[in-house]
């Protein structure tokens, strides 16, 4: 299997911060890549796939990049609802999950 | 509105076997692809299993064997079969629509909100 390696593991951040999450990928996955957002006792939701398409109905806050085997996903002014954990997941080659981001308040 | 509705967990002990159940509504499960992701207590996400919309199945390396997808079309029902259970199958077990965006790539869309699997004596 592809592996998925996030990091950090977790972050403190602030109302307001820019955030930045990182993916990294065992071989290359060109573009399957996708990212979701998790909250307490909840499924987790798709927020961008393809590395970089935002899903509908997503804030426009929320952005994706890379390709090959990097990957970034970025919240460009953390809001309250957007602390959660978030996960990486390559398609590229069955499926597989990075080990998630815990975003915390500062 | 799409939704999807799991069913089937519960309390099991070692050795033993569970069908999990995933009730769809508003769209077909046949002619959509459909995966099983499951979560161990205060863990993270790991991919089960997928079915194509031509029923071609695949698994997790880690897990091939002992767990088996498949669908009811009659029913717009998805299925886990999971056999000899262990302790760290314990999980909370949602199934997804796994859907395609663009012609080619594809990601999990809509989530069920998941049945819980205890695996204890």
């Amino acid at each position: 299997d592809i592996q998925m390696t996030q990091s950090p593991s977790s972050l403190s951040a602030s109302v307001g911060d820019r955030v930045t999450i990182t993916c990294r990928a065992s071989q290359s996955v060109s573009s399957y890549l996708n990212w979701y957002q998790q909250k307490p006792g909840k499924a987790p939701k798709l927020l961008i796939y393809a590395a970089s398409s935002l899903q509908s109905g997503v804030p426009s806050r929320f952005s994706g990049s890379g390709s090959d085997t990097d990957f970034t996903l970025t919240i460009s002014s953390l809001q309250p609802e957007d602390f959660a954990t978030y996960y990486c997941q390559q398609s590229h080659i069955k499926r597989t999950f990075g080990q998630g981001t815990k975003v915390e308040i500062k | 509105e799409e939704q999807l509705v799991e069913s089937g967990g519960g309390l099991i002990q070692p050795g033993g076997s569970l069908r999990l159940s995933c009730a769809a509504s508003g769209f077909i499960v046949s002619t959509n692809y459909m995966s099983w992701v499951r979560q161990a207590p205060g863990k993270g996400l790991e991919w089960v299993s997928i079915i194509y919309s031509g029923g071609s199945t695949y698994y997790a390396d880690s897990l091939k064997g002992r767990f088996t997808i498949s669908r009811d079309n009659s029913k717009n029902t998805l299925y886990l079969q999971i056999n000899s259970l262990r302790a760290e199958d314990t999980a909370v077990y949602y199934c997804a629509r796994t859907v395609v965006m663009t012609g080619i790539y594809d990601a999990f869309d809509i989530w069920g909100q998941g049945t819980m699997v205890t695996v204890s004596s």
